[in-house]
This record gives structure tokens, sequence and C-alpha cells, in this order.
């Protein structure tokens, strides 16, 4: 059962526009919601991460915007770049219960076309 | 600072042989877990360890294992390799139960032929 379901599989973006990922999770205890990058054969590195007593968060260009009703989260990469070309993760964790498991969702690769 | 350290970089391992990952936290970090990232997969939780204790534990069979030592860093084994557990191993690091940020390491890509 897949807990976070994450979408587009693909996006390709002119340089300047905005990339917008989108993540759908379905149980209610996660408390936890954090995004990824990841560049081929790297690691995933932390990027901005949310909390449900919050709507919106932006750090830089990244802004993650969370709908608590909805059960869903995005990410908007605005002024997007050639070196934001790269794989993202949207995951969700429930750190308050003592759960540090974090479930990701499949993934969304960027391109960002100069 | 040094980030996550995970060693090696690759291996390459036959069917059935067991193997040995490590994983070195971020300085003053004493939580440690251990993910599988099969490729075009987002990563999936094996173990978190803290403190030595076993923490939080995936759907993963008894033949994955891990612990963790003193001084926080961690390995992790796996035994009886299958094709299957093909897969970049990842390790990330957090300070303690009461953070929530986790720091990934680069990984060390498995092979099994």
């Amino acid at each position: 059962q897949q807990q976070v379901k994450q979408s587009p599989q693909s996006l390709i973006v002119q340089k300047g526009g905005i990339s917008i990922i989108n993540c759908a999770y379905e149980n209610t205890a996660f408390d936890y919601f954090p995004w990824y990058q990841q560049f081929p054969g790297k690691g995933p590195a932390l990027l901005i991460a949310i909390r449900p007593d919050v709507s919106e968060k932006k750090e830089g260009r990244f802004t993650i915007s969370f709908n608590k009703s909805a059960k869903q989260f995005s990410l908007h990469i605005m002024d997007s770049q050639p070196g934001d070309s790269a794989t993202y993760f949207c995951a969700a964790s429930n750190p308050g219960a003592g759960s540090y498991q974090l479930t990701f969702g499949k993934g969304t690769k960027l391109s960002v076309i100069p | 600072d040094a980030g996550v350290t995970q060693s090696p970089t690759h291996l390459i391992k036959t069917r059935g042989q067991q193997v040995t990952l490590r994983c070195s936290p971020i300085s003053g970090h004493k939580s440690v877990s251990w993910y599988q990232q099969v490729l075009g997969q987002g990563p999936q939780f094996i173990f978190q360890y803290y403190e030595k204790e076993e923490r939080g534990r995936g759907n993963f069979p008894d033949r994955f294992s891990a612990r963790q030592f003193p001084n926080y860093s961690s390995e992790l084994n796996v035994n009886a390799l299958l094709l299957g557990d093909s897969a970049l191993y990842l390790c990330a690091s957090n300070w303690a139960q009461g953070s929530y940020e986790q720091y990934f390491g680069p990984g060390t890509r498995l092979t099994v032929t």
C-alpha cells in the first residue's frame, strides 16, 4: 500500500518557469513532510520541510504549500534553473509518535531546459 | 563538518553471499536509519537505531540485520543475497529522537549477480 502518492512522474520546464510537484498522503498520523532533491549517483539532500500547523513555508525559490483537509502538499520551484534538474521526492513521517520512518513518494524527474 | 559517510561506494556480490555496509553519522548525531532505493523508486525504510537500540523496522525479511556501535556508527548486514537486493543502500542520520530532519549519505551501490 503506497501511503504517499507523487505526481507527475516527470516534468519539463523552461528556464525561469515555475515547477510544481504534488503529493497526497493517506495516513493522518503523519506530522512531518520533507522534500528531498537527488542528483544521479548521489544521496537525497533535504531541501525544505513543513509541519501541519502551517499552510505554507518558503525558503528562497522553494515553497511548500500544505492542505491538511485534502491531505495534500506540493513543492513549487520559482524561477527554475537548469541546475535544478534532478529527481525530487516528497516524504512523510510521524516523529511526534517516535517513528522516524520516512515514507517516500516515487519521485519526480525534473528537467529544466534553457 | 563532514556529512554522513558510507562505505564502500560500490560493491558487487554473488547470489547467496553475505554483505556488510557501513555508515558514520554526522558528528553529534545519535540516530541512524537505513533505506533501500531500487532504481527508479523512492527510498524504502529498513531500520532505525538510536542509542544502539533498534527503534523501528520496515517490511524487510530477516536476512536484513543491523547494529549501532557506541560511537553511533552503524552496520547493515544482508545474508543470502538475492538478485532483487541490488539497490542503492542509504544511511541517514538525525540528532536525536526529538529532532525531525534526517540527512542522507551518498549511499552504497550493491550489485548482486
